[in-house]
């Protein structure tokens, strides 16, 4: 069984550029959620996806947009990117009946200058 | 209004003492799920444990052992004979039923280092 994957490992933006970060779920799972974890403090939910359509979303703006693709991967996008963006971004997947019991991935550590 | 409050930003222990960390929840929902994830060095979020709101049947797996306890809204972990390997930021988290995305909500962490 795959787990949860994420591309890149590391990423270096610059200010007001936008980034693409990509995860594949792991085997059988159908829902993705993405949280932002900044240095020092507990993951931020950012939004989740389920059936290709946003399923619920946290205190993020919307420069912060998500896709998810009939494999069940996802990708997260930002725009214009800031310097407080810069942060460990996990990605989670999950079964929908179970959609709380998430299995995160390594994450990308994106570092905006 | 932080939901999961972690009061112990860091606890330092020497291998084989037994650690606990305190974790305090808010919710006004009646069916909600407490989890607690350990995240080493490496970065990767791991599941450690999982109890819903109607199960305040406190259990022992392992060296990890849970209380939970509704009147005070508290779900501690307690780690038995810590390792080295235990070395890594604990995180208690919330998921409410209410939104129908479950979504975990962390508390801010707990750094545990085990000294050998």
């Amino acid at each position: 069984e795959t787990g949860v994957t994420q591309s890149p490992t590391h990423l270096i933006k610059t200010r007001g550029q936008q980034v693409t970060l990509r995860c594949s779920s792991q085997s059988g799972h159908n829902t993705v959620s993405w949280y932002q974890q900044a240095l020092g403090q507990g993951p931020q939910f950012i939004f989740q996806y389920y059936r290709e359509e946003e399923n619920g979303r946290g205190n993020f703006p919307p420069r912060f947009s998500g896709l998810q693709f009939p494999n069940y991967s996802s990708e997260l996008n930002v725009n214009a990117l800031e310097l407080d963006d810069s942060a460990l971004y996990l990605c989670a997947s999950s079964y929908w009946a179970s959609r709380n019991e998430q299995y995160f991935g390594p994450g990308t550590r994106l570092t905006v200058t | 209004a932080q939901k999961v409050t972690q009061a112990q930003t860091e606890i330092s222990v020497v291998e084989k003492e037994d650690v606990t960390l305190d974790c305090v929840y808010e919710t006004r929902d009646t069916t909600y799920y407490l989890f607690w994830y350990k995240q080493p060095p490496s970065g990767e979020l791991v599941f450690l444990i999982r109890r819903n709101s109607f199960d305040e049947q406190n259990e022992i797996s392992g060296r990890y052992s849970w209380n939970f306890q509704k009147s005070t809204s508290s779900f501690n972990f307690t780690i038995t004979a810590s390792q080295v390997v235990d070395s890594a930021v604990y995180f208690c988290a919330l998921s409410e039923t209410w939104s129908n995305d479950y979504k975990l909500s962390f508390g801010a962490g707990t750094t545990v280092t085990v000294r050998a």
